[in-house]
């Protein structure tokens, strides 16, 4: 039961450099959602995918792309690296229905130098 | 836009209860969701209120005044292993798929 997969679990990039950062999910959810996370600061999301095939802006989307590849994964990819892009990143997937709350991936401490 | 305050940091004895407390304003408010985060580690989902009252479970309580746009989150028994940040979220009603969380709340549970 892995629930949310995300790789790598850490990274240092130079600035400018470029990377993508990988999400998977085994529970079978609809949404998707990518978060950072920086020190003293609660979680600020950046983009979402609502459903496979949709995705949206969230508060901090500047810098950022990202991919709804299928239901499972949803990836996202830091275009030219810079130093405020330094962070903690988790993924997150969540079934609205009912809810019962995001699962999230054990995240990705990235290092931009 | 919404905005979420926290105590920054709240210290409590082990075996006492202790209060965590959550004031939002947002327009369009849903819901509020409470979070657990242990140092180094990912959240892990506590509970969800969308109606006023106390929802309890287990240790944890989570309570939600629509009203007074406030919410707390409630420990009893602490247990050294409590010791953890907390963030409450609210969801809003033009977006159901989005939470926006305040900065936490970080609990020290002492011997």
């Amino acid at each position: 039961n892995a629930g949310v997969t995300q790789t790598p679990k850490f990274q240092v990039l130079k600035t400018g450099q470029s990377m993508t950062l990988q999400c998977a999910q085994d529970m079978n959810h609809n949404s998707m959602y990518w978060y950072r996370q920086d020190p003293g600061m609660g979680l600020r999301l950046i983009y979402y995918s609502a459903s496979e095939g949709t995705t949206d802006k969230g508060e901090v989307p500047n810098g950022y792309n990202v991919s709804r590849l299928n239901k499972r994964e949803f990836s996202l990819r830091l275009e030219s690296a810079a130093p405020s892009q330094t962070s903690v990143y988790f993924c997150a997937s969540s079934e609205m229905k009912g809810y019962y709350g995001y699962t999230f991936g054990s995240g990705t401490r990235l290092t931009v130098v | 836009g919404q905005s979420l305050e926290q105590p920054s940091e709240v210290t409590a004895v082990e075996g006492a209860i202790v209060q965590i407390n959550c004031t939002y304003q947002t327009s369009g408010f849903y819901g509020l969701s409470w979070y657990q985060q242990h140092d180094g580690g990912a959240p892990t989902f506590l509970s969800y209120n969308a109606l006023d009252g106390l929802e309890e479970t287990g240790r944890f309580s989570s309570f939600l005044s629509r009203s007074d746009s406030y919410g707390y989150l409630l420990l009893q028994e602490l247990q050294m292993k409590d010791s953890a940040s907390y963030f409450c979220a609210v969801r809003r009603i033009d977006n159901f798929n989005k939470f926006y969380f305040g900065s936490g709340t970080k609990l020290n549970v002492k011997p």
